[in-house]
């Protein structure tokens, strides 16, 4: 069964200063994972997409993740934080692998930049 | 182009009143979602439309819950006699065809349900 971990529900950086959001998961099939970004009373936004064709995964506004199978994970980085980039952050893993289905969201973490 | 809409934004309804909730997938899109986000948790799965096969409704929550697709485009879902922790905010989501090979998911902004 797959499954997604996030393993903070709260982080708090300073302006330009390094990300990580840390994300596990648990799949039976190669999975597809993906992160998305949610600001304020808007809708979820795809940051970035893993579908097996590289590992290091390049997103919008900067954010990269990488795949690391033998650890089960999907963390979320950027190099420098920006005042913009507050929100909540969710990992996912698509239930039936690379076909269509639902998806299974991680409970979110929730990103704080201060100045 | 225009993205996946929602109507209304918030509803606000008293226990027990039924409500409708309305999405517009983006045009062309084959697959539709449904899923709820309540305070303090992650996205729950509800329904899941793929042309024109059954729905997945494997993640309503109760009978109360229903939700159909008209013409394989625009999607309602439906509480009936709504209940306090039904309050939340409900998304819809569509994705491109099968043959576009991808699982991308492109989300509406959301409607905000208040049970009162």
């Amino acid at each position: 069964a797959q499954s997604v971990t996030q393993l903070d529900s709260h982080v708090s950086v300073s302006e330009g200063t390094p990300v990580l959001l840390r994300c596990n998961y648990s799949s039976s099939y190669s999975p597809s994972l993906f992160w998305y970004v949610q600001h304020p009373n808007k809708g979820l936004q795809l940051l970035l997409k893993y579908t097996s064709a590289a590992t290091l995964v390049k997103g919008i506004n900067g954010f990269e993740a990488e795949f690391k199978k033998s650890e089960t994970s999907f963390h979320l980085t950027k190099p420098s934080a920006h005042m913009s980039d507050a929100a909540e952050y969710f990992c996912v893993v698509s239930l039936y692998g690379g076909s269509q289905g639902n998806l299974i969201f991680g409970k979110g973490t929730k990103l704080s930049v201060k100045p | 182009g225009a993205g996946v809409s929602q109507s209304p934004s918030n509803k606000v309804t008293e226990k027990g009143k039924d409500v409708e909730l309305r999405c517009d997938p983006i045009s062309g899109h084959t697959a539709l979602y449904w899923y709820r986000q309540s305070l303090g948790q992650g996205l729950e799965f509800l329904i899941y439309f793929q042309g024109n096969s059954a729905p997945d409704k494997s993640g309503l929550p109760s009978d109360r819950f229903s939700a159909e697709r008209t013409g394989g485009s625009v999607s309602t879902l439906t509480i009936q006699r709504t209940q306090q922790e039904d309050s939340a905010v409900y998304l819809c989501a569509s994705s491109p065809p099968l043959a576009a090979s991808t699982d991308t998911q492109y989300f509406g902004p959301g409607t905000r349900l208040t049970v009162l």
